[in-house]
């Protein structure tokens, strides 16, 4: 089975830019987690979806961040306008509801904004 | 408060040694889930285990091992006759009651598996 898909892996913007990272969950899973990681703060949850709803997001640093699901199987974090301190790497989660809590993540996307 | 303590940043051992990483837990919950991650030099998170509060019988999967104690709030985890792809960061983190989604996660604890 297919894990989380996040693209791209690697970003790199300058300051001010738009900046668009993209999850696909595991197929079946209803919920799906935005997380941050730095050197500073280590992993920080952003945001959560159920079922395409945004539950949570009481991580989001500020309001230059937004989240969005449209479908099931995908799910976007746009920075915008993008700064230097974004740079972290940012990994989408998912699980499914029920039998498990376990949170499987992606591979995560390492954005650098100079 | 939530939160999860790994005093250890960095530990470095050579091939074969066993190391302990640990683990400290704070919560008021009753019921709670503990968690550890590896996260390889490639930079995944990959899960390694689940532990619920009500279960603290100590688990072994092959040369890992998990060691869960309520009466102490820790969940060590021990890596037996370790190997140099066992290199990577580890995480412990913990979801609580309040929101089972919500993962406290530690700091991390590097481990370096010199050959």
């Amino acid at each position: 089975d297919a894990g989380v898909i996040q693209s791209p892996r690697h970003e790199v913007t300058e300051m001010g830019q738009e900046v668009t990272l993209r999850c696909k969950p595991i197929s079946g899973h209803d919920y799906l987690f935005w997380y941050r990681q730095t050197m500073m703060r280590g992993l920080e949850l952003l945001i959560y979806f159920n079922n395409n709803v945004p539950i949570d997001d009481s991580g989001m640093p500020e309001d230059r961040f937004s989240a969005k699901m449209p479908n099931a199987s995908f799910s976007t974090l746009k920075i915008q306008p993008s700064e230097p301190r974004d740079s972290a790497v940012y990994f989408c989660a998912s699980r499914p509801t029920g039998s498990t809590d376990t949170q499987y993540f992606g591979p995560g996307t390492r954005l650098t904004v100079l | 408060a939530q939160k999860v303590t790994q005093a250890q940043t960095e530990i470095s051992v050579v091939e074969k040694e066993d190391v302990t990483l640990d683990c400290v837990y704070e919560t008021r919950d009753t019921t709670y889930y503990l968690f550890w991650y590896k996260q390889p030099p490639s930079g995944e998170l990959v899960f390694l285990i689940r532990r619920n509060s009500f279960d603290e019988q100590n688990e072994i999967s092959g040369r890992y091992s998990w060691n869960f104690q309520k009466s102490t709030s820790s969940f060590n985890f021990t890596i037996t006759a370790s190997q140099v792809v066992d290199s990577a960061v580890y995480f412990c983190a913990l979801g609580g009651e309040d929101n089972f989604n919500k993962f406290y996660f530690g700091s991390g604890t590097k481990l370096n598996v010199k050959p």
